[in-house]
Protein backbone atom coordinates (compact mmCIF):
# COMPACT_ATOMS: atom_id res chain seq x y z
CA UNK A 1 0.00 0.00 0.00
CA UNK A 2 1.63 3.25 -1.22
CA UNK A 3 -0.12 5.63 0.75
CA UNK A 4 0.22 9.44 -0.77
CA UNK A 5 2.89 9.50 -3.34
CA UNK A 6 4.33 13.09 -4.83
CA UNK A 7 6.60 13.62 -7.62
CA UNK A 8 8.99 14.89 -8.03
CA UNK A 9 10.89 14.91 -4.77
CA UNK A 10 13.17 17.92 -5.55
CA UNK A 11 12.70 20.43 -8.37
CA UNK A 12 14.37 24.29 -9.79
CA UNK A 13 12.59 25.84 -11.77
CA UNK A 14 13.32 29.71 -13.19
CA UNK A 15 11.46 33.04 -12.49
CA UNK A 16 8.20 32.84 -14.48
CA UNK A 17 8.68 29.11 -14.94
CA UNK A 18 5.46 26.80 -14.75
CA UNK A 19 5.19 23.04 -13.11
CA UNK A 20 3.18 20.70 -11.90
CA UNK A 21 3.42 19.09 -9.09
CA UNK A 22 1.67 15.42 -8.57
CA UNK A 23 -0.12 13.43 -5.45
CA UNK A 24 -2.21 10.40 -5.89
CA UNK A 25 -3.30 8.60 -3.35
CA UNK A 26 -4.37 5.02 -3.17
CA UNK A 27 -6.63 4.36 0.13
CA UNK A 28 -9.51 5.59 -1.78
CA UNK A 29 -10.06 9.02 0.10
CA UNK A 30 -12.57 11.68 -0.50
CA UNK A 31 -10.73 14.64 0.78
CA UNK A 32 -7.27 15.71 -0.20
CA UNK A 33 -4.85 18.71 0.36
CA UNK A 34 -1.82 20.75 -0.57
CA UNK A 35 0.35 22.36 1.93
CA UNK A 36 3.03 24.55 1.68
CA UNK A 37 5.76 24.43 4.39
CA UNK A 38 8.49 27.36 5.09
CA UNK A 39 10.52 27.51 7.87
CA UNK A 40 9.15 28.50 11.32
CA UNK A 41 5.84 29.17 9.29
CA UNK A 42 4.27 25.80 10.11
CA UNK A 43 1.85 24.36 7.15
CA UNK A 44 -0.44 26.56 5.26
CA UNK A 45 -3.30 25.11 3.64
CA UNK A 46 -3.03 25.95 -0.53
CA UNK A 47 -6.31 24.19 -1.95
CA UNK A 48 -7.91 21.24 -0.53
CA UNK A 49 -10.45 19.01 -2.25
CA UNK A 50 -13.58 16.84 -0.80
CA UNK A 51 -13.84 14.57 -3.67
CA UNK A 52 -13.93 14.49 -7.70
CA UNK A 53 -14.56 17.77 -8.98
CA UNK A 54 -14.82 19.59 -6.02
CA UNK A 55 -11.98 21.87 -5.02
CA UNK A 56 -11.85 24.99 -3.02
CA UNK A 57 -8.91 27.56 -2.00
CA UNK A 58 -7.05 27.61 1.42
CA UNK A 59 -5.02 29.93 2.91
CA UNK A 60 -2.85 30.92 0.65
CA UNK A 61 -4.37 30.14 -3.09
CA UNK A 62 -2.68 32.73 -5.35
CA UNK A 63 -0.43 31.75 -7.60
CA UNK A 64 -1.44 27.95 -7.65
CA UNK A 65 -4.42 26.21 -9.14
CA UNK A 66 -5.48 22.49 -8.51
CA UNK A 67 -7.90 20.07 -10.37
CA UNK A 68 -9.30 16.88 -8.97
CA UNK A 69 -10.78 14.74 -11.73
CA UNK A 70 -10.80 11.38 -10.50
CA UNK A 71 -10.58 10.48 -6.44
CA UNK A 72 -6.68 9.42 -6.73
CA UNK A 73 -5.20 12.50 -8.23
CA UNK A 74 -4.53 16.21 -7.43
CA UNK A 75 -2.50 17.80 -9.21
CA UNK A 76 -1.12 21.13 -8.15
CA UNK A 77 -0.21 23.84 -10.82
CA UNK A 78 2.39 26.42 -10.43
CA UNK A 79 2.07 28.86 -13.04
CA UNK A 80 4.56 31.68 -13.43
CA UNK A 81 6.66 30.75 -10.79
CA UNK A 82 8.30 33.68 -8.11
CA UNK A 83 10.79 33.34 -5.40
CA UNK A 84 7.96 33.47 -2.69
CA UNK A 85 6.84 29.79 -3.74
CA UNK A 86 10.03 28.26 -2.74
CA UNK A 87 8.83 26.25 -0.68
CA UNK A 88 8.67 22.48 0.82
CA UNK A 89 4.89 21.04 -0.55
CA UNK A 90 3.19 18.37 1.24
CA UNK A 91 -0.10 16.65 -0.45
CA UNK A 92 -2.14 14.73 2.07
CA UNK A 93 -5.61 13.16 2.14
CA UNK A 94 -7.91 11.77 4.45
CA UNK A 95 -10.60 9.22 5.09
CA UNK A 96 -13.12 11.89 6.39
CA UNK A 97 -12.53 15.15 8.17
CA UNK A 98 -9.35 13.35 9.42
CA UNK A 99 -11.35 12.89 12.94
CA UNK A 100 -11.68 9.48 13.44
CA UNK A 101 -8.51 8.27 14.44
CA UNK A 102 -6.97 7.79 11.08
CA UNK A 103 -5.50 11.21 10.72
CA UNK A 104 -4.46 12.74 7.47
CA UNK A 105 -1.99 10.66 5.62
CA UNK A 106 1.31 13.06 3.98
CA UNK A 107 3.60 12.46 1.27
CA UNK A 108 6.86 12.74 1.57
CA UNK A 109 6.80 16.31 0.38
CA UNK A 110 8.45 18.16 -3.14
CA UNK A 111 10.92 20.62 -2.40
CA UNK A 112 11.09 23.18 -4.63
CA UNK A 113 12.97 26.22 -5.37
CA UNK A 114 12.14 29.16 -7.36
CA UNK A 115 15.45 31.06 -8.73
CA UNK B 1 -4.07 35.25 10.49
CA UNK B 2 -2.69 32.54 12.30
CA UNK B 3 -5.72 30.14 13.53
CA UNK B 4 -3.56 28.12 15.91
CA UNK B 5 -0.84 29.54 18.27
CA UNK B 6 1.71 27.49 19.12
CA UNK B 7 4.87 27.94 21.21
CA UNK B 8 7.60 27.15 22.09
CA UNK B 9 8.83 27.49 18.81
CA UNK B 10 12.11 25.28 20.40
CA UNK B 11 13.00 23.13 22.83
CA UNK B 12 15.45 20.82 24.54
CA UNK B 13 14.86 18.56 27.22
CA UNK B 14 17.46 15.77 28.68
CA UNK B 15 16.68 12.11 28.08
CA UNK B 16 13.50 11.30 30.65
CA UNK B 17 12.66 14.86 31.07
CA UNK B 18 9.00 16.16 30.40
CA UNK B 19 8.60 17.50 27.47
CA UNK B 20 5.71 20.55 26.94
CA UNK B 21 4.34 22.05 24.04
CA UNK B 22 1.61 24.45 24.29
CA UNK B 23 -1.03 25.81 21.67
CA UNK B 24 -4.34 27.91 21.74
CA UNK B 25 -6.60 28.93 19.76
CA UNK B 26 -9.60 31.47 19.22
CA UNK B 27 -12.31 29.92 17.11
CA UNK B 28 -14.96 28.37 19.43
CA UNK B 29 -16.14 26.24 16.40
CA UNK B 30 -12.99 24.19 16.48
CA UNK B 31 -13.67 20.68 17.39
CA UNK B 32 -11.19 18.41 16.89
CA UNK B 33 -7.13 19.13 18.08
CA UNK B 34 -4.67 16.89 17.10
CA UNK B 35 -0.86 16.69 16.96
CA UNK B 36 1.49 16.02 14.49
CA UNK B 37 4.66 14.36 15.05
CA UNK B 38 7.85 15.52 11.77
CA UNK B 39 10.80 13.93 11.45
CA UNK B 40 13.27 15.41 8.96
CA UNK B 41 12.85 14.77 5.60
CA UNK B 42 9.14 13.13 6.07
CA UNK B 43 5.81 14.15 6.14
CA UNK B 44 3.96 14.81 9.70
CA UNK B 45 2.41 11.58 10.75
CA UNK B 46 -0.96 11.80 13.14
CA UNK B 47 0.38 11.41 16.89
CA UNK B 48 -2.76 11.89 19.56
CA UNK B 49 -5.99 13.72 18.78
CA UNK B 50 -7.93 14.85 21.42
CA UNK B 51 -12.00 15.91 21.04
CA UNK B 52 -13.53 18.77 23.14
CA UNK B 53 -15.63 17.07 25.52
CA UNK B 54 -12.35 15.60 27.37
CA UNK B 55 -10.08 17.34 28.99
CA UNK B 56 -7.32 14.94 28.60
CA UNK B 57 -6.23 11.77 26.79
CA UNK B 58 -3.17 9.75 27.04
CA UNK B 59 -1.21 7.00 25.03
CA UNK B 60 1.80 5.69 25.85
CA UNK B 61 4.34 8.30 26.81
CA UNK B 62 1.98 10.92 24.79
CA UNK B 63 -0.92 13.11 26.84
CA UNK B 64 -2.71 15.81 25.51
CA UNK B 65 -4.37 18.12 28.33
CA UNK B 66 -7.46 20.12 26.63
CA UNK B 67 -9.06 23.14 28.86
CA UNK B 68 -11.96 24.38 27.11
CA UNK B 69 -12.79 27.40 28.91
CA UNK B 70 -9.15 28.71 28.17
CA UNK B 71 -8.97 28.32 24.68
CA UNK B 72 -5.71 26.09 25.02
CA UNK B 73 -4.33 22.43 24.99
CA UNK B 74 -1.11 20.87 25.00
CA UNK B 75 1.38 17.81 24.49
CA UNK B 76 3.27 16.15 27.30
CA UNK B 77 5.99 14.09 26.50
CA UNK B 78 7.05 11.82 29.28
CA UNK B 79 10.42 10.24 30.07
CA UNK B 80 11.34 11.92 26.55
CA UNK B 81 13.67 9.81 24.56
CA UNK B 82 16.36 11.02 21.96
CA UNK B 83 14.02 9.44 19.77
CA UNK B 84 11.09 12.03 20.04
CA UNK B 85 13.53 14.32 18.70
CA UNK B 86 11.04 16.26 15.78
CA UNK B 87 8.90 18.81 14.66
CA UNK B 88 5.55 18.60 16.53
CA UNK B 89 2.58 20.34 15.51
CA UNK B 90 -1.01 20.89 16.83
CA UNK B 91 -3.83 22.03 14.45
CA UNK B 92 -7.15 22.46 14.51
CA UNK B 93 -10.32 21.75 12.81
CA UNK B 94 -12.71 24.40 11.22
CA UNK B 95 -16.00 22.78 10.36
CA UNK B 96 -16.68 25.38 7.62
CA UNK B 97 -14.02 25.00 5.43
CA UNK B 98 -14.61 21.36 4.27
CA UNK B 99 -12.74 19.76 7.55
CA UNK B 100 -9.32 21.28 6.30
CA UNK B 101 -6.77 21.36 9.03
CA UNK B 102 -4.99 24.71 10.43
CA UNK B 103 -1.91 23.75 12.04
CA UNK B 104 0.54 25.66 14.53
CA UNK B 105 3.72 27.10 13.28
CA UNK B 106 5.67 24.00 14.86
CA UNK B 107 7.75 23.22 17.67
CA UNK B 108 10.90 21.78 16.98
CA UNK B 109 12.07 19.31 20.13
CA UNK B 110 15.63 17.91 20.92
CA UNK B 111 15.72 14.80 23.38
CA UNK B 112 19.77 14.86 24.41
CA UNK B 113 21.34 12.33 26.02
Amino acid sequence: NAGVTQTPKFRILKIGQSMTLQCTQDMNHNYMYWYRQDPGMGLKLIYYSVGAGITDKGEVPNGYNVSRSTTEDFPLRLELAAPSQTSVYFCASSFDRGVSGYGYTFGSGTRLTVV
Amino acid sequence: QQQVKQSPQSLIVQKGGISIINCAYENTAFDYFPWYQQFPGKGPALLIAIRPDVSEKKEGRFTISFNKSAKQFSLHIMDSQPGDSATYFCAASLINSGYALNFGKGTSLLVTP
